[in-house]
């Protein structure tokens, strides 16, 4: 099975860049996503890295590395509406997804 | 177009009772997760379903179950609920190929008394 570690909790200023970590321990482990959370919203998706390094889409970058069973998400120029929960999720061979607990942001002004 | 879109968006049971949810995914995807979402436990993974297959199961009791449709449509049951179901119910859709990100429905927010 997969189990996956993230800060319960990231306070930013705006403007200001951000890293969410996460550790995992899993087996038949394929990648990494990404998922953004609003309050009362549905989780959508971010990103994913089957493969070690960094994936940019725009003020959003995924890095992933296998040899450490680590990755993280960095948001930079943070704005007020990336305030939310932000989960890692392992893809196991099924495409299954394991999430992580969630990183709960906070971007104040 | 349409994303996905899940049926219906808040509902409220006794113990005891079942319950059927659904969701439409997104026009193509033929790959329907479904997952339940708890304060407590977080995001779990219930079931997906592929070509009206199940591929996957989690670790929930027998109590829940699915079923996908020829349309690729998709409905979970739970029977016997309980206070602890309480939860938010998540759909996701995929296209089932390559890994390309699942896409979720807002989702149906149970509440057992």
């Amino acid at each position: 099975g997969q189990s996956l570690e993230q800060p319960s909790e990231v306070t930013a200023v705006e403007g200001a860049i951000v890293q969410i970590n996460c550790t995992y321990q899993t087996s038949g482990f394929y990648g990494l996503s990404w998922y953004q959370q609003h309050d009362g919203g549905a989780p959508t998706f971010l990103s994913y890295n089957a493969l070690d390094g960094l994936e940019e889409t725009g003020r959003f970058s995924s890095f992933l590395s296998r040899s450490d069973s680590y990755g993280y998400l960095l948001l930079q120029e943070l704005q007020m509406k990336d305030s939310a929960s932000y989960f890692c999720a392992g893809n196991n061979a099924g495409n299954m997804l394991t999430f992580g607990g969630g990183t709960r942001l906070m971007v104040k002004p | 177009k349409a994303g996905v879109t899940q049926t219906p968006r808040y509902l409220i049971k006794t113990r005891g009772q079942q319950v059927t949810l659904s969701c439409s995914p997104i026009s193509g995807h033929r790959s329907v997760s479904w997952y339940q979402q708890t304060p407590g436990q977080g995001l779990q993974f219930l079931f997906e379903y592929f070509s009206e297959t199940q591929r996957n199961k989690g670790n929930f009791p027998g109590r829940f179950s699915g079923r996908q449709f020829s349309n690729s449509r998709s409905e979970m049951n739970v029977s016997t609920l309980e206070l602890g179901d309480s939860a938010l119910y998540l759909c996701a859709s995929r296209t089932g190929g390559g890994f390309d990100g699942y896409t979720f429905g807002s989702g149906t927010r149970l509440t057992v008394v």
